[in-house]
């Protein structure tokens, strides 16, 4: 059964970087056949796909935060990360990391880290 | 970007009723549509993919179709686990789109 946490602070202050880890168990980051990906969601609000990891090294952003957002993997951890560059509240959301199953070049988002809440505030 | 609407945003509802959700795409998305659930405080669980693809340990009663543009998920006979907020999300592309959600509440 594949496992995924994420870690990292609850608290950013304004203008700072947000940067968050997942960790997966009972899978490897090194498959070919998922992506791995962050997806965030504000308070009483949808969900925001921010971008995912391919074991290649290759990422994708979401047009919206591409140039505040870096993902990046260690293959010898097994986990991957998500910084989030100039954050402001409006970052503040809980953030999850999850699978993608690899259809082409889509995916869809099969399992779920339990989540962790960000606060952008000083 | 590729848009996904959902309707309606709340629908009340009864243990054994029928309900339908529909969400609608900007664009022609071919069948690749995903449905999950969500409840309070916790990370959503995955359901259908493939518009009409039910993952492996979803109750029979939870169903979805459509293609193109337009989709719909089904339960045929509410239980009480199953009162909860509903996502579709396209994945047709590189990106991935969610609705912003239907809220399935008890009447």
């Amino acid at each position: 059964q594949v496992q995924l946490q994420e870690s990292g602070p609850g608290l950013v202050e304004p203008s700072q970087t947000l940067s968050l880890t997942c960790t997966v168990s009972g899978g490897s980051i090194r498959s070919g056949n998922y992506f791995w990906n962050w997806i965030r969601q504000p308070a009483g609000k949808g969900l925001e796909w921010i971008g995912r990891f391919y074991y290649t090294g290759s990422t994708n952003h979401s047009p919206s935060l591409k140039s505040r957002v870096t993902i990046s993997g260690d293959p010898s951890k097994n986990q991957f990360s998500l910084n989030l560059s100039s954050v402001t509240a409006a970052d503040t959301a809980v953030y999850y990391c999850a699978r993608g199953v690899v259809v082409g070049a889509r995916a869809y988002f099969d399992y779920w880290g339990q989540g962790t809440l960000v606060t952008v505030s000083s | 970007d590729i848009q996904m609407t959902q309707s309606p945003s709340t629908l009340s509802a009864s243990v054994g009723d029928r309900v339908t959700i529909t969400c609608r795409a900007s664009q022609s998305i071919s069948n690749w549509l995903a449905w999950y659930q969500q409840k309070p405080g916790k990370a959503p669980k995955f359901l259908i993919y493939k518009a009409s693809i039910l993952q492996s340990g979803v109750p029979s009663r939870f169903s979805g179709s459509g293609s193109g543009t337009d989709f719909t998920l089904t339960i045929s006979s509410l239980q009480p686990d199953d009162f909860a907020t509903y996502y579709c999300q396209q994945y047709s592309d590189y990106s991935a789109t969610f609705g912003q959600g239907t809220k399935l509440e008890i009447k």
